[in-house]
């Protein structure tokens, strides 16, 4: 285990549904992260969090929507998505953004049919 | 446009030998580099870091570095099955938290 958890692990949802998954992490880091890890692509960075601010949104659809009430715990609201959206989406922490050692949850599974 | 590129594999090795996984990246400026292990189905866990030019030894992997030529390799010694994996590269500017990531490269260790 990294320390850091995420829920669920698993999620369907339909392309009028409303979603959120959840991070949380228990190492004291500053800085968390959402990736999106699609079959056969690399690891896509999609928000970066430092300090409850977001520092980082790297063009991503507005119907992905981030939430960072303290530094332990990083939130993605999801509406209206996709099929292609369907993906494994990963929460990371690191002790502050700056060439820190990122530490990946076991991610959540998503399917959006 | 920062890329990172691994050969996709699959490598196979046979077990107990070296297996040499190599990373090349664009950005000249990079000063980070990462190896992270993933296995099918999990997230990705990191195996070493590597910031100068050089060896880095950890157990049986060493992480080689050579910015000149923007090459990062992993090299695993007495391979397991249990190395089967997808192992990715990611690269990381001077003062930046951006990794970039490689697609990975897939291990098959065979007994």
């Amino acid at each position: 285990e990294t320390g850091v958890t995420q829920t669920p692990r698993h999620l369907v949802m339909g392309m009028t549904n409303k979603k959120s998954l959840k991070c949380e992490q228990h190492l004291g880091h500053n800085a968390m992260y959402w990736y999106k890890q699609s079959a056969k692509k690399p690891l896509e960075l999609m928000f970066v969090y430092n300090f409850k601010e977001q520092t980082e949104n790297n063009s991503v659809p507005s119907r992905f929507s981030p939430e960072c009430p303290n530094s332990s715990h990083l939130f993605l609201h999801l509406h209206t998505l996709q099929p292609e959206d369907s993906a494994l989406y990963l929460c990371a922490s690191s002790q502050e953004t700056d060439q820190e050692t990122q530490y990946f949850g076991p991610g959540t599974r998503l399917l959006v049919l | 446009q920062k890329e990172v590129e691994q050969n996709s594999g699959p490598l196979s090795v046979p077990e107990g030998a070296i297996a040499s996984l190599n990373c090349t990246y664009s950005d000249r400026g990079s000063q980070s580099f990462f190896w992270y292990r993933q296995y099918s189905g999990k997230s990705p866990e990191l195996i070493m870091f590597i910031y100068s030019n050089g060896d880095k030894e950890d157990g049986r992997f060493t992480a080689q570095l050579n910015k000149a030529s923007q090459y990062v390799s992993l090299l695993i010694r007495d391979s397991q099955p249990s190395d089967s994996a997808t192992y990715l590269c990611a690269v990381a500017g001077a003062g930046s938290y951006q990794l970039t990531f490689g697609k990975g490269t897939k291990l098959s260790v065979i007994p």
